[in-house]
């Protein structure tokens, strides 16, 4: 079957670094995508990967291990209003995009 | 810049009652989507559109049906609500380039009693 793994709820502060893993297992893989989505509205996109290695938008970055099955997602510099859900989602070898359930989190001042 | 527009934007239904949720893009794009969004769960696909007049069955398909007449509009029906088919609906649609992400209405929350 077809999975992607990330955490359920992250803490962190205001100003500071948070990491949020995706890992996944897939039948094929073409690209790997994260959304934000904040409560009660729809997901936002925010980066892309298919090559492995580093894509820097930013405050946001965007890491991809294909064989490994990993990516993060680095967000720096928190500020309260990203204070969201943030989604890893990959494109199978159908070109469908198979979604995790999202991590929560939650910035303190 | 209306993006992806969803009608309604609310809905509460009783069981074995119809509906039809209204999708409309304004960016000519060719894919349109339709999810569902579960407490806990990632988003799944229902149905899918690769351009007008065409559609295809996604992870959750039973119990909706979808039509794509206008290459801007994507109808999803529920004949006979059942509440496990309370959900947030959400639209999405997409270019169908590589890098090209799918982009999201605001969603529609359905409750079935």
């Amino acid at each position: 079957g077809q999975n992607i793994d990330q955490p359920t709820e992250m803490t962190a502060t205001e100003g500071a670094i948070v990491q949020i893993n995706c890992t996944y297992q897939t039948s094929g893989f073409n690209g790997l995508f994260w959304y934000q989505q904040h409560a009660g509205e729809a997901p936002t996109f925010l980066s892309y990967n298919v090559l492995d290695g580093l894509e820097e938008k930013g405050r946001f970055s965007s890491f991809l291990s294909r064989s490994k099955g990993y990516s993060y997602l680095l967000l720096k510099e928190l500020q309260m209003k990203d204070s969201a859900s943030y989604l890893c989602a990959v494109r199978d070898s159908n070109y469908q995009l198979i979604w995790g359930a999202g991590t929560k989190l939650i910035i303190k001042p | 810049n209306a993006g992806v527009t969803q009608t309604p934007k609310f809905r509460v239904l009783k069981t074995g009652q119809s509906m039809t949720l209204l999708c409309a893009q304004d960016m000519n794009h060719e894919y349109m989507y339709w999810y569902r969004q579960d407490p806990g769960m990632g988003l799944r696909l229902i149905h899918y559109s690769v351009g007008e007049g065409t559609t295809a069955k996604g992870e959750v398909p039973d119990g909706y049906n979808v039509s794509r007449l206008k290459k801007q509009n994507f109808l999803l029906g529920l004949e006979s609500a059942a509440p496990s088919q309370t959900s947030v609906y959400f639209c999405a649609s997409s270019s169908g380039g590589d890098v090209q992400p799918q982009h999201f209405g605001d969603g529609t929350r359905l409750s079935i009693l």
